[in-house]
């Protein structure tokens, strides 16, 4: 499978522990981002990468939240001392950058659900 | 970011045409117009994307008014397997999303 692959699928964390997702984007594709989605609503944007360089932050994503994408290919999302609000679904997506020129696909994995009880 | 307008759910038959309406009165000149889906549990699948002139695919058509605020995802025969929320979305260097439209239907 060549698709962007994500993991864990699933995890269930106590409130207060720290838990760290992984991306592993398509292999040609120098974008990669990340999205959060929780019940009943769209994907919220929380950052991108541009090879190893992180381009935009979003608001959404406070001093807990750290991703990094060292090597400018696999990425971590680490969330530290979960609250119950950080329960949702983590989606990782990559793509070439998005222009006339280049691919205006973005390919999204099958996300990583999290729930802080 | 520009933002879209989109109806909150749709209702089909199967094997009939389906249009679904975005509008986008604040588009900028270099916003593409993207249309993504979302099966329950999945992440977005990507569907069609244009910038100023229709576009077809395998899986759909794009039609875009002429002054760019709006415009219409058509899937020409629905199937069961269409029924998602369908995203459109402006993209300029990321795809900021709205709610969607959720599509069912009908057998």
């Amino acid at each position: 499978d060549t698709g962007v692959s994500q993991n864990p699928r699933h995890k269930i964390t106590k409130r207060g522990q720290n838990v760290t997702f992984r991306c592993d984007p398509i292999s040609e594709h120098n974008r990669l981002y990340w999205y959060r989605q929780t019940l009943g609503q769209g994907p919220e944007f929380l950052t991108y990468f541009q090879n190893e360089a992180q381009l935009e932050k979003s608001r959404l994503l406070s001093d807990r939240f750290s991703a990094e994408r060292p090597k400018g290919s696999f990425s971590t999302l680490e969330i530290q001392r979960t609250e119950q609000g950080d329960s949702a679904m983590y989606l990782c997506a990559s793509s070439l950058p998005l222009g006339r020129r280049s691919g205006n696909t973005i390919y999204f994995g099958e996300g990583s659900w999290l729930t802080v009880v | 970011d520009a933002k879209t307008t989109q109806p909150n759910s749709m209702e089909s038959n199967e094997e009939e045409p389906v249009h679904l309406p975005c509008n986008h009165s604040t588009i900028s000149g270099t916003d593409y117009i993207h249309w993504y889906r979302q099966l329950p549990s999945q992440g977005p699948e990507y569907v069609i994307h244009g910038l100023t002139s229709n576009v077809n695919n395998r899986m759909a058509s794009l039609a875009i008014a002429e002054d760019r605020k709006s415009s219409t995802l058509i899937l020409h025969r629905a199937t069961l397997r269409d029924a998602a929320v369908y995203y459109c979305i402006l993209a300029n260097s990321k795809l900021t999303f709205g709610k969607g439209i959720t599509l069912s239907v009908r057998p």
